[in-house]
């Protein structure tokens, strides 16, 4: 069954760097996947795709401080030069032959 | 510059319907996959239904199938949702997303704001 996993929370400080973490599931490890931004209160916006061989491809008007990375079964966004508007919820999505799925998100709070 | 407006949502009772709505612009609305994604209040994206560019092949998460039908019109670049035997739990926001690609699922790349639907009596 295709799922992906994402921690629930993650914190780090304004101008620091962070990393979250998007499992997939057993079997699936190849797989491409999207993140999406959502800020309070905010209908979702695409980051980038991400292929497991870390290459990306940002949405229009993404700044250069988001970037992806792969390794095995974890896909990573990894976000740069914190600032307070990156607070928000973070989504890990993938998808089959006939389904998307979403990971269950991270909100992410900029200290 | 793409622009994925939705409307049609609202309060409904539990076994009622509704049909959404969402305008679409900026993009060659006919050459691409389209989907339905909800959030329910507090929790996070769940997939609900995506469509192929010329309305051939339609796909649903097995929490909506027999009772939503997808569908669009290519030559008023609107995507349709038409929600039937509405449960509490049907209870969201429902975003219209445009796809990668023309055929297969594949990712969201564009969002709109979303229409909240209310199921409650």
């Amino acid at each position: 069954q295709l799922v992906l996993t994402q921690s629930p929370s993650a914190s780090a400080s304004l101008g620091a760097s962070v990393k979250l973490t998007c499992t997939l599931s057993s079997g699936h490890s190849s797989y491409t996947i999207a993140w999406h931004q959502q800020q309070p209160e905010k209908g979702p916006r695409f980051l980038m795709k991400l292929n497991s061989d870390g290459s990306h491809s940002k949405g229009d008007g993404i700044p250069d401080r988001f970037s992806g990375s792969s390794s095995g079964a974890e896909r990573y966004l990894i976000i740069s030069s914190l600032q307070s508007e990156d607070e928000a919820d973070y989504y890990c999505q993938t998808w089959g032959t006939d389904i998307q799925v979403f990971g269950g998100g991270t909100k992410l709070t900029v200290l | 510059e793409v622009q994925l407006v939705e409307s049609g949502g609202g309060l409904v009772q539990p076994g009622g319907s509704l049909r959404l709505s969402c305008a679409a612009s900026g993009f060659t609305f006919s050459t691409y996959f389209m989907h339905w994604v909800r959030q329910a209040p507090g929790k996070g994206l769940e997939y609900v239904s995506g469509i192929s560019s010329n309305g051939g092949s339609t796909f649903y998460a097995d929490s909506v199938k027999g009772r939503f039908i997808i569908s669009r019109d290519n030559s008023k670049n609107t995507l349709y949702l038409q929600m039937g035997s509405l449960r509490v739990d049907d209870m969201a926001v429902y975003y219209c997303a445009k796809g990668d690609r023309s055929n297969g699922v594949g990712a969201t790349v564009y969002w709109g704001q979303g229409t909240l639907v209310t199921v409650s009596s």
